[in-house]
């Protein structure tokens, strides 16, 4: 069964740093891209950027270059979403998804979301 | 990038009846459009992809068609359990934006 397991919530304050997870397990995590998408409190989804485990291609949403670092580890099939310095603006939930690497490149399978608030 | 716009922003209708959310892109997406549904506090889920290909274990009355710049994800008779957000996807380029969303309510 594919499941994609995130890191618990998380309440952090402006300017430290955070770094989330998404433990993928049931099929063959190089083989299919990570995506991480952002969806602000009463809001729609934002897609943030995505990587490719296999071999650490990396996109990033023009909206999100260098405002974030996504990463991954195949030796234990996470994926990571990580912030140097946050913002109140980056209060929101945080999903991770998986993409295939071939046909329509759609999110098949979804994470349960990570919610961040960044609160002084 | 990529624009999606979605019509209308919010509708309610009455179980049994037929819905249609449309989708406009800003330029040509060939048919590499997805539609998700979310419901309250829950993850997205895949309802459609490739504009017309219904997911695995999603109910036959959910129906997505076009190609180009015009999709439409059409609902043939609305349950209750239809009450949600619909949001189309772009896969066509590499930041696979979404559009603004659906609400869909019961009357």
């Amino acid at each position: 069964e594919v499941q994609l397991v995130q890191s618990g919530a998380e309440v952090k304050k402006p300017g430290e740093s955070l770094k989330i997870s998404c433990k993928a397990s049931g099929y063959t995590f190089t083989s299919y891209w990570i995506a991480w998408v952002r969806q602000m409190p009463g809001k729609g989804l934002e897609w943030m950027g995505i990587i490719y485990p296999g071999d650490s291609d990396t996109r990033y949403s023009p909206s999100f270059r260098g405002q974030v670092t996504i990463s991954a580890d195949k030796s234990i099939t996470t994926a990571y979403l990580q912030w140097s310095s946050l913002k109140a603006s980056d209060t929101a939930m945080y999903y991770c998804a998986r993409q295939p690497s071939t046909g329509y490149y759609n999110f098949d399978y979804w994470g349960q979301g990570t919610p961040v608030t960044v609160s002084s | 990038d990529i624009q999606l716009t979605q019509s209308p922003s919010s509708l309610s209708a009455s179980v049994g009846d037929r819905v249609t959310i449309t989708c406009r892109a800003s330029q040509t997406i060939s048919n590499y459009l997805n539609w998700y549904q979310q419901k309250p506090g829950k993850a997205p889920k895949l309802l459609m992809y490739g504009a017309s290909t219904l997911q695995s274990g999603v109910p036959s009355r959910f129906s997505g068609s076009g190609s180009g710049t015009d999709f439409t994800l059409t609902i043939s008779s609305l349950q209750p359990e239809d009450s949600a957000f619909y949001y189309c996807q772009q896969s066509y380029s590499p930041s696979g934006t979404f559009g603004q969303g659906t609400k869909v309510e019961i009357k």
